[in-house]
Order: C-alpha cells, then structure tokens, then sequence
C-alpha cells in the first residue's frame, strides 16, 4: 500500500481557496487518489477520487500531475464548516481484500 | 436509501471485559470493514467481511473478532479489554468491486475502558 505524506494542519480566512497537497511517491499503476472529510465524533465523508489529470464535482477539485507522485485538493471559497480533517488516501480500486489506509491527515482551521 | 448506523454511540467498560458493538449496513452494500481510531489519529483497519466470510485483517490481535450476518449487518467483538483499546470504533459498508468510491461510514460507537 502506497504510504501518503501531508501537512498536519492549515489555517484559511473564509472565501478563500484552499488547496491541501499529498505526496505519494511509489503509487502503483492501479491506485486511485482518494479524498475524505472527517468532523469530530464522525466517521469519515468521501469527498473526491481521481486516477490521474483533473475531476471536479460540486464541492472539489482534485489535481494530479502527470507522474501521480502527488495531488492536490482544491476547496473553493471555503466556509466555518469546513473546518475538519482531510485524509489523502491510495489505494487499488479493484476486487479483492482491500483496506483503506489512513494518515493522520490534514486538520483544516477555517477562520472568520 | 438509508446510511451506515452503528450502536451504541458511547459505551463505557472495564479492563478485561468483554464488548459487542453493532453495524447496520448501507441499504445494497455487502463489504463491511470496521476500523479502530484512537484520538488525534486517523482510522486504523481492524477487518473486513464480504458475504459473512472475512477477507481481510489488519494488525489487530486475535481479541478482536467480528461476525457478518445474512442481511449485511455486522458485529465487532473484543475480549479482555485493555485501555488502550479506549477509541472511536467506525463501521464502513461498501458493493464489492468500488472499494474506494464506495465506502460509507457510520458514525462509530466511542469506547472507554476503565
């Protein structure tokens, strides 16, 4: 399982764009880059997944380069609930025996 | 179409007790996995069960059992309680074959040891 590095914590006003960038330099060519959303007491939201250049959906954008050794999420105009914890995860998509892989993530405080 | 729903929400032990939290899958999903979060870390994988089999296990003593019944629904068993077993416990049920995009959690059940 391909191990994934992010910063601990970032702050960011409200409005503003946030982008939270993961290393995951020996991502194997079947892994996806998956995205959750995590607020205390609460389990895990998915937010975003990609496998390579850029998906969008209604709340994110997800931005990986070429040589997949790293992504980024992108938070338009970010709001006071959206302070929480993102994790970064990679990982097969496929059938068999799979686990997702949890950092310690990224622990966004959004500011008024 | 209904969530993930875990019980009891918070629950309170003694050391060397035994405890039996509960997983009810989301409506279609036939993968449960359950996952351990201590405080200030993220979720680690205890198991997972597809069609009542298990088939998958993470670095979890063998204390740590789980059952998966006919309807999806599950159950997470520890023996012998120990304090260091005081976390969020999440249950994820998942369709076979979308693991990553398919995986919805409860909100967990908070265990304390005493």
């Amino acid at each position: 399982l391909a191990k994934t590095t992010q910063p601990i914590s970032m702050d960011s006003y409200e409005g503003q764009e946030v982008n939270i960038t993961c290393s995951h330099n020996n991502i194997a060519t079947n892994d996806y880059i998956t995205w959750y959303q995590q607020f205390p007491s609460q389990g895990p939201r998915f937010i975003i997944q990609g496998y390579k250049t850029k998906v969008t959906n209604e709340v994110a954008s997800l931005f990986i380069p070429a040589d997949r050794k790293s992504s980024t999420l992108s938070l338009p105009r970010v709001s006071l609930s959206d302070t929480a914890v993102y994790y970064c995860l990679v990982g097969d998509s496929g059938a068999g025996s799979y686990q997702l892989t949890f950092g310690k993530g990224t622990k966004l405080s959004v500011i008024p | 179409e209904t969530g993930v729903t875990q019980s009891p929400t918070h629950l309170i032990k003694t050391r060397g007790q035994q405890v039996t939290l509960r997983c009810s899958s989301q409506s279609g999903h036939n993968t449960v996995s359950w996952y351990q979060q201590a405080l200030g870390q993220g979720p680690q994988f205890i198991f997972q069960y597809y069609r009542e089999e298990e088939n998958g296990r993470g670095n979890f003593p063998p204390r740590f059992s789980g059952l998966q019944f006919p309807n999806y629904s599950s159950e997470l068993n520890v023996n012998a309680l120990e304090l260091d077993d005081s976390a969020l416990y999440l249950c994820a049920s998942s369709l076979w074959g979308l693991a990553n995009y398919g995986y919805t959690f409860g909100s967990g059940t908070r265990l304390t040891v005493v």
